[in-house]
């Protein structure tokens, strides 16, 4: 019974392509998260939504998007893909009121761009 | 610009001694601070945090230190088992950015029994 689930969960697409990564939690959270880990195994937000607010982290590149069709999933669209996009995308969600900021992470999706 | 550090890329422990892993972070608007533990082909998964208000927190064999003035935290784990063989992020969160986790990049536990 997974909390946080994506698919698929290895994507290899060509340069210039464009792809989408699903995201879905029955955690009944109100926000969810979308993480990049490069190849330096470094984790880094992109984005932050709730039904009332989308904040984006000011590095992320305008061809990456969330979509959020309801309050249980958050979609990334990725366009005109780069070899530099190759990483694994972790989405994660978070309980309301949360106090400490822990979230509940998916399995990843490992992108490869060649 | 690396707000949490971890400067420990790995650390090896024999079982049934203590592990201790170390972050250091730079901003002080951090409130809370997290631990992670990650599997290969696995998302991370919570551990234990701490408020920026305390300066201990333990959970069973885990317990967090926070030394607020030296912008450091530790993560001790007590007795180690091979089973702790994973990596572990640490993560700091500011309430009034939406709540999104800084990283650290991370230090890869090896318990050997």
């Amino acid at each position: 019974d997974t909390a946080v689930s994506q698919t698929p969960k290895y994507l290899v697409t060509q340069m210039g392509n464009d792809k989408s990564i699903k995201c879905e939690q029955n955690l009944g959270h109100d926000t969810m998260y979308w993480y990049k880990q490069d190849s330096k195994k470094f984790l880094k937000i992109m984005f932050s939504y709730n039904n009332k607010e989308l904040i984006i982290n000011e590095t992320v590149p305008n061809r990456f998007s969330p979509k959020s069709p309801d309050k249980a999933h958050l979609n990334l669209h990725i366009n005109s893909l780069e070899l530099g996009d190759s990483a694994v995308y972790f989405c994660a969600s978070s309980p309301p009121n949360t106090v400490n900021g822990e979230q509940y992470f998916g399995p990843g999706t490992r992108l490869t761009v060649t | 610009d690396q707000q949490v550090k971890q400067n420990s890329p790995s650390l090896s422990v024999q079982e049934g001694r203590i592990s201790i892993l170390n972050c250091d972070y730079t901003n002080s608007m951090f409130d809370y601070f997290l631990w992670y533990k990650k599997y290969p082909a696995e998302g991370p998964t919570f551990l234990i945090s701490i408020s920026s208000i305390k300066d201990k927190n333990e959970d069973g064999r885990f317990t967090v230190f926070l030394n607020k003035s030296a912008k450091h935290l530790s993560l001790h784990i007590v007795p180690s088992q091979p089973g702790d063989s994973a990596v572990y992020f640490c993560a700091a969160s500011e309430g009034n950015a939406g709540n999104m986790l800084t990283f650290g990049g991370g230090t890869r536990l090896m318990v050997k029994p």
